[in-house]
């Protein structure tokens, strides 16, 4: 089945301890991105893959790295977690970026909270 | 910058009312468009695009006009069931971007 599988789901975790929150997909896509999802905010992109070795910054970088060394794997890491990270992570893939086409196949979320 | 808008919610509908979630844009370039969906616990997924001005983006029975003089994508939907309730999303992808912007969400909650 293709899919795009995050991990964990649910993760409640301490200020500064550090985490990652790993993306998966399947369906040989060029294209990943982080989003985060805060209530009246929408979805905001935190990172961007254009393919293997090549990331960079989306609108809301700030706090958070990402890697991207093989095609299938885009891991999103919170180096020092703080409160105002708690939020809904999203992670979406695509064949390659067309703004044309422009679907995105999304993981199932990642709800992490901060203490 | 690149921006969408999009009504807020919740919005509550009785099952078979006419559904219209308002949706507008600002791009600087020619922007295509999308709405998603995101029902309870799930991820987003694509409910319907438009990738020129006057396209009609349809899908399981919901239907969107890509307007650029009123720079609009209004959702609509003429009977909505109680399976339509969900999250919906409204939003833009411009080439040079390498993302997709959306709106903040609306939530619809149809009533049996």
């Amino acid at each position: 089945e293709a899919q795009v599988t995050q991990n964990p789901r649910y993760l409640i975790t301490v200020t500064g301890k550090k985490l990652t929150v790993t993306c998966s997909q399947n369906m040989n896509h060029e294209y990943m991105s982080w989003y985060r999802q805060d209530p009246g905010l929408g979805l905001r992109q935190i990172y961007y893959s254009m393919n293997v070795e090549v990331t960079d910054k989306g609108d809301v970088p700030e706090g958070y790295k990402v890697s991207r060394k093989e095609k299938r794997n885009f891991p999103l890491i919170l180096e020092s977690p703080s409160p105002n990270q708690t939020s809904l992570y999203f992670c979406a893939s695509s064949p390659k970026w067309d703004a044309d086409t422009g679907e995105l196949f999304f993981g199932e979320g990642s709800r992490l909270t901060v203490l | 910058g690149d921006s969408v808008t999009q009504m807020e919610g919740p919005v509550t509908l009785s099952e078979e009312a006419f559904l219209t979630i308002n949706c507008t844009y600002t791009a600087t370039g020619y922007p295509s468009l999308f709405w998603y969906v995101q029902y309870p616990g799930e991820g987003l997924q694509l409910l319907l695009k438009a990738t020129k001005a006057d396209d009609k983006g349809s899908n399981k029975g919901f239907e969107a006009t890509y307007r650029k003089e009123t720079t609009s994508f209004h959702l609509e939907k003429g009977s909505v069931q109680v399976s339509d309730s969900a999250v919906y999303f409204c939003a833009l992808s411009v080439g040079g971007g390498f993302k997709t912007i959306f709106g903040a969400g609306t939530r619809l909650f149809v009533k049996a």
